[in-house]
């Protein structure tokens, strides 16, 4: 059965310090995509990232960045000089080459304080 | 484009009721998702639907239940209503015309979401 493990339930941090997320998964599918998803107090989930297993290329889009180890079944997230506008639930999220039933971790809720 | 659209927004019923929660996709979407959000279980798939047929189903009881019109917009019914089943239901689309062959084809767009409350 597929998990995924975001051990973080809650961090919190001053504006521009660097933050990171971390996001363990367990599958037996050799084909698979990540996913991390935020969700602000509004409550829809912003897509922010896909990854698919057969690429293991760390990836970097302005202050975010993700680093993606097959090794130790992990998708981290890094939050580089975080801002008030960063503050929100983050998930982590598995699916098979279907990709269309999204397996969740249980989010971590990330506050920045001014 | 616009994005995936839910309503209603918010919904309060009372137990043994029923309720229907409409989707509609980002345009030239054919897949339909549904998610239930809870403060204790998180967030878990509900079903899916694609061309009007239910390909994948979660485990929930047959109290819930969905369906895919031909435009692609969806339902979702819950009946006899538990206060349980108090959650936010959300509903996201995907194109699925590629299957993986195209970066992005599979990922999953999200609404706004649904508030049921159950009295």
């Amino acid at each position: 059965a597929q998990k995924v493990t975001q051990a973080q339930t809650e961090i919190s941090v001053v504006e521009k310090e660097d933050v990171t997320l971390d996001c363990v998964y367990e599958t037996r599918d050799t084909t698979y995509y990540l996913f991390w998803y935020k969700q602000p107090p509004s409550g829809e989930l912003v897509f922010l990232i896909r990854r698919n297993s057969f690429d293991e290329q760390n990836e970097i889009s302005g202050r975010y960045s993700w680093n993606f180890q097959k090794s130790t079944s992990s998708f981290n997230f890094t939050i580089t000089a975080s801002q008030v506008v960063d503050s929100a639930v983050y998930f982590c999220a598995l699916s098979d080459q279907g990709a269309q039933k999204l397996v969740f971790g249980q989010g971590t809720r990330l506050t920045i304080n001014p | 484009k616009a994005g995936v659209t839910q309503t209603p927004r918010y919904l309060i019923k009372t137990r043994g009721q029923q309720v229907t929660l409409s989707c509609s996709p980002i345009s030239g979407h054919r897949s339909v998702s549904w998610y239930q959000q809870t403060p204790g279980q998180g967030l878990q798939f509900l079903f899916e639907y694609f061309s009007e047929t239910q390909r994948n189903k979660g485990n929930f009881p047959g109290r819930f239940s969905g369906r895919q019109f031909s435009n692609s917009r969806s339902e979702m019914n819950v009946s006899t209503l538990e206060l349980g089943d108090s959650a936010l239901y959300l509903c996201a689309s995907s194109s699925q015309y590629g299957m993986g062959t195209q970066e992005g084809t599979d990922t999953q767009y999200f609404g706004p979401g649904t508030r049921l409350t159950v009295l």
